[in-house]
């Protein structure tokens, strides 16, 4: 079947400009993750949702980064007036984790890969 | 001190070798233990899935984790070439939300 897929592959914007990054899930998937790969750091965990609703944000880096989810499907990652330092891959994976127990696989999409000039 | 450390590499092996990746960690309440394989402009796929300590095995990939120790391994036996990648350490408290906290990854290569 389908999986995560992300949009736009690639986005060059101008320092200052609002961008949104777009993830559809895997069908089915209530979990929905977003995370940022920057070179030398990994990947960092940047906010979760169950369904609709993130009960944890906690790795946004500043207020400037929004996420949303509708539908309990398509999410999207806001960024406002983009700094240089934002540059970098954000990947976004889905699981059908509930939120107990063990915990599900994430799969994960190919990545937007942004660019801050 | 990041929770998770990983060697970044690059590490290169000839065909057929025997490569060990590994990670430490500081955090004790790590529960499950997974290994990621990234393919240059892709995302990550995940290749093992542990939770308690010993070792784990699949085809020729073996993974082990030391509680004890706070380290984890992956051995991956008679590389090939299409095993040249970007291989990453996560883990996980589990419960509620199930974020990953991953190691900076270790870049193999791996020589016809």
């Amino acid at each position: 079947g389908a999986g995560v897929s992300q949009s736009p592959s690639n986005k060059v914007t101008e320092k200052g400009k609002d961008v949104e990054l777009r993830c559809d899930p895997i069908s089915g998937h209530t979990a929905l993750y977003w995370y940022r790969q920057s070179l030398g750091q990994g990947l960092e965990f940047l906010i979760y949702f169950q369904g609709n609703s993130a009960p944890d944000k906690s790795g946004l880096p500043s207020d400037r980064f929004s996420a949303e989810r509708t539908g309990g499907s398509v999410s999207t990652l806001t960024i406002q007036r983009t700094q240089q330092e934002d540059s970098a891959v954000y990947l976004c994976a889905s699981s059908s984790h509930r939120g107990a127990s063990r915990p599900e696989t994430q799969y994960f999409g190919p990545g937007t890969r942004l660019l801050v000039l | 001190q990041k929770e998770v450390e990983q060697d970044p590499g690059p590490l290169s092996v000839p065909e057929g070798a025997i490569v060990s990746l590994n990670c430490t960690y500081s955090n004790s309440a790590f529960q499950y233990f997974m290994w990621y394989r990234q393919y240059s402009r892709k995302g990550p796929e995940l290749l093992m899935y542990t939770y308690s300590s010993g070792n784990k095995e699949d085809g020729r990939f073996t993974a082990q984790v030391d509680k004890s120790s706070k380290y984890i391994s992956l051995f991956i036996r008679d590389s090939q070439p299409s095993d040249s990648a970007t291989y990453l350490c996560a883990m996980t408290y589990g419960g509620a939300t199930n974020k990953l906290i991953f190691g900076t990854g270790t870049l193999l290569a791996v020589q016809p």
